[in-house]
């Protein structure tokens, strides 16, 4: 069956530090989303990427889609307190169910 | 509030009691989706309605796990004879379809 995993599990940075998760597939994506759930909060959608090797930026966030459309990042520039939650990647293989991934858990030394 | 709402936010229950939840998803939302979440891991997909269609229901959703949604508005989740193993966070959520995914606050279930 399809896996979608992503590394680290845990993420402890520095404020400011800057802050990377990869997130890969078992199988070709037709498109991936990307969800930060905060403690004790639901999954709230961050972007969806469709194209091989799409990149798109929101301010300090820039997500990349793989030229094989199996794997995927998110990286955040010089991250804040607001940072902190988990992050999911979901993949989408052409059925309507998302598989979402293992999660990202990011904390934030002040 | 036009967001995705869910009924109850919390419920306990007893071991091989039945219970069932609602969702009500986005007005304009023609496709939505239950999920399961358990501690440290993501959401898992149980099911999926298009209007009121259930076109889709995960392989590891055993029989005691029904859902409904019989106008194509709201949707429930009943789950018989419950189990230890189903205490867990049910998330539904809504979309249209650009495939962007609303969810609800949940419903945290706890079987003792």
């Amino acid at each position: 069956g399809q896996q979608v995993m992503q590394i680290p599990q845990y993420q402890h940075v520095q404020e400011g530090e800057d802050f990377t998760t990869y997130c890969n597939s078992s199988t070709t994506l037709s498109n991936i989303q990307w969800y930060k759930q905060r403690p004790g909060g639901h999954p709230v959608f961050l972007i969806q990427l469709v194209k091989s090797g799409e990149v798109k930026k929101q301010k300090r966030l820039t997500f990349q889609f793989g030229e094989a459309k199996k794997n995927s990042s998110l990286h955040i520039t010089a991250t804040q307190t607001t940072d902190v939650g988990t992050y999911f990647c979901a993949g989408l293989s052409g059925a309507n169910n998302l598989f979402f991934g293992t999660g990202t858990r990011l904390t934030i030394i002040p | 509030d036009t967001g995705v709402s869910q009924d109850p936010r919390h419920k306990i229950t007893k071991r091989g009691q039945n219970v069932t939840f609602r969702c009500d998803p986005i007005s304009e939302h023609n496709r939505l989706y239950w999920y399961r979440q358990t501690l440290g891991q993501g959401p898992e997909f149980l099911t999926y309605f298009q209007n009121e269609a259930q076109l889709e229901k995960s392989r590891l959703l055993s029989d005691r796990f029904s859902a409904e949604r019989p106008k194509g508005s709201f949707s429930t989740l009943e789950i018989q004879r419950t189990e230890q193993g189903d205490s867990a966070m049910y998330l539904c959520a809504s979309s249209s379809l650009f495939n962007e995914q609303f969810f609800g606050p949940g419903t945290r279930l706890t079987v003792l």
